[in-house]
């Protein structure tokens, strides 16, 4: 059984890009959340999405940032025009429920630097 | 609402040694508590948690960790230390009902020989 898989890794945009993550949640899981990671910091949260809908989105900037996770594919976070404090790395996690945060699983990550 | 505090940024052990990482948190009710361990470039693994019942939480990798709530206090320990331990950890605290846990800044673990 995969886990929670992301891509690309890494990547390197120029400031005023955009920048497209990718998240494929575990098997069986419908609900995905969003997080970034500053240098030295814990994880915030950003947004929680189940099939085409967006529960929470909280934790998002409210420009250059969305999120879709849509019927078929893998959840999307987007950003536009990227900028360098855009810099950091995001992680996706996935559980097969939602209402309770102990049953989250998260990918690797994906580092994004912007030059 | 919650917050976590991680008052160690970095901890340096030998190996064998016995490791304890603290973690604070602030909750008005009984929380939802979380020990997440990252590896270099790798997403974070649930070490072990704690909802309710027994205060002494078992988990994997030889991991325990103890809920004080007359300490607001959630502390990590393993009795002797591997080199492959070495990581960041961080603890995580949940509100009931609620699917968005709060992370703490974390801790660094370094590991001698």
């Amino acid at each position: 059984n995969a886990g929670v898989m992301q891509n690309p890794r890494h990547l390197v945009r120029r400031r005023g890009q955009e920048a497209r993550l990718r998240c494929s949640p575990m098997k069986g899981h419908s609900h995905v959340y969003w997080y970034r990671q500053l240098p030295e910091e814990g994880l915030k949260f950003m947004v929680y999405l189940q099939k085409e809908n967006i529960i929470d989105e909280s934790g998002m900037p409210k420009e250059r940032f969305s999120a879709e996770f849509p019927k078929e594919g893998p959840s999307i976070l987007r950003i536009q025009q990227v900028v360098r404090g855009d810099s950091a790395a995001y992680f996706c996690a996935s559980s097969p429920v939602g209402g309770d945060s102990y049953e989250q699983y998260f990918g690797p990550g994906t580092r994004l630097t912007v030059t | 609402a919650q917050s976590v505090t991680q008052p160690d940024i970095h901890i340096t052990v030998s190996e064998g040694a016995s490791l304890e990482l603290r973690c604070n948190y602030s909750y008005g009710a009984t929380p939802y508590l979380f020990w997440y361990v990252q590896s270099p470039g790798q997403g974070l693994q649930l070490l072990l948690k704690y909802f309710s019942g027994d205060t002494l939480v078992q988990g994997i990798k030889g991991f325990e960790a103890e809920f004080k709530r007359s300490q607001s206090s959630f502390n990590l320990r393993k009795p002797s230390v591997h080199w492959s331990d070495a990581a960041e950890y961080f603890c995580a605290v949940g509100a009931q009902r609620s699917y968005i846990p709060t992370f703490g800044r974390g801790t660094s673990l370094i590991v001698h020989p």
